[in-house]
């Protein structure tokens, strides 16, 4: 199946500060992709859908402003969580659909101290 | 509402039995229908992809599909405890929402 990669595979930062998750298609090219919030022993949330060269949609409740997100090319999106907060701590991963199917990175986790 | 629903388990399956994993969806108008596996504190990884009424083969895996009651499952055969994770059944929500919807998960114990 198609790779897609992400980095950090960790990350830890302080209250206040920002963080840039970058999200790549390896061996295809992605028009769109997704990024998921999962807090432990729940489901996958949909925090919104990146689109190359445009706007990203952004699912209900998720703050636009504090979730950046940038597609700026058919194999790279990237996720700016603004002013991190503890509470903004989870694991987030991006995905991307190839020929009618949706893989998955392999996930970002974020600790906000 | 359109949502994917499926027992949270867990499911407890002797290895080398037959794991039988269930999932329902709301949505008719959907499609393409999909299973993963996630091991803890992994991403989800795509197993079996599913889009005509029917079984779909592949090794240990069969996925199966009954769009008349919105019904999509997975058979693993012959378990094996590399087996015990999580999986998620997920469904594409076309005609403008161009997004897939997850299940809650099922979590699956193979005990040896």
């Amino acid at each position: 199946g198609a790779v897609v990669s992400q980095h950090p595979s960790r990350v830890i930062c302080k209250s206040g500060t920002s963080v840039k998750i970058e999200c790549r298609s390896l061996d295809f090219q992605a028009t769109t992709m997704f990024w998921y919030r999962q807090f432990p022993k729940q489901s996958l949330m949909l925090m919104a859908t990146s689109n190359e060269g445009s706007k990203a949609t952004y699912e209900q409740g998720v703050e636009k402003d504090k979730f950046l997100i940038n597609h700026a090319s058919l194999t790279l999106s990237t996720l700016t969580v603004t002013s991190a907060h503890p509470e903004d701590s989870s694991f987030y991963i991006c995905s991307a659909r190839d020929s009618g199917k949706q893989y998955f990175g392999p996930g970002t986790r974020l600790t906000v101290t | 509402q359109k949502e994917v629903e499926q027992n949270s388990g867990p499911l407890s399956v002797p290895e080398g039995a037959i794991a039988s994993l269930n999932c329902t969806y709301s949505d008719r108008g959907s499609q393409s229908f999909f299973w993963y596996r996630q091991y803890s504190g992994k991403s989800p990884e795509l197993i079996m992809s599913i889009y005509s009424n029917g079984d779909k083969e592949d090794g240990r895996f069969t996925a199966q599909l009954n769009k008349a009651s919105q019904y999509v499952s997975l058979l693993i055969r012959d378990s094996q405890p590399s087996d015990s994770a999580t999986y998620l059944c997920a469904a594409w929500l076309s005609g403008g929402y161009n997004k897939l919807i997850f299940g809650a998960g099922t979590r699956l114990a193979v005990h040896p």
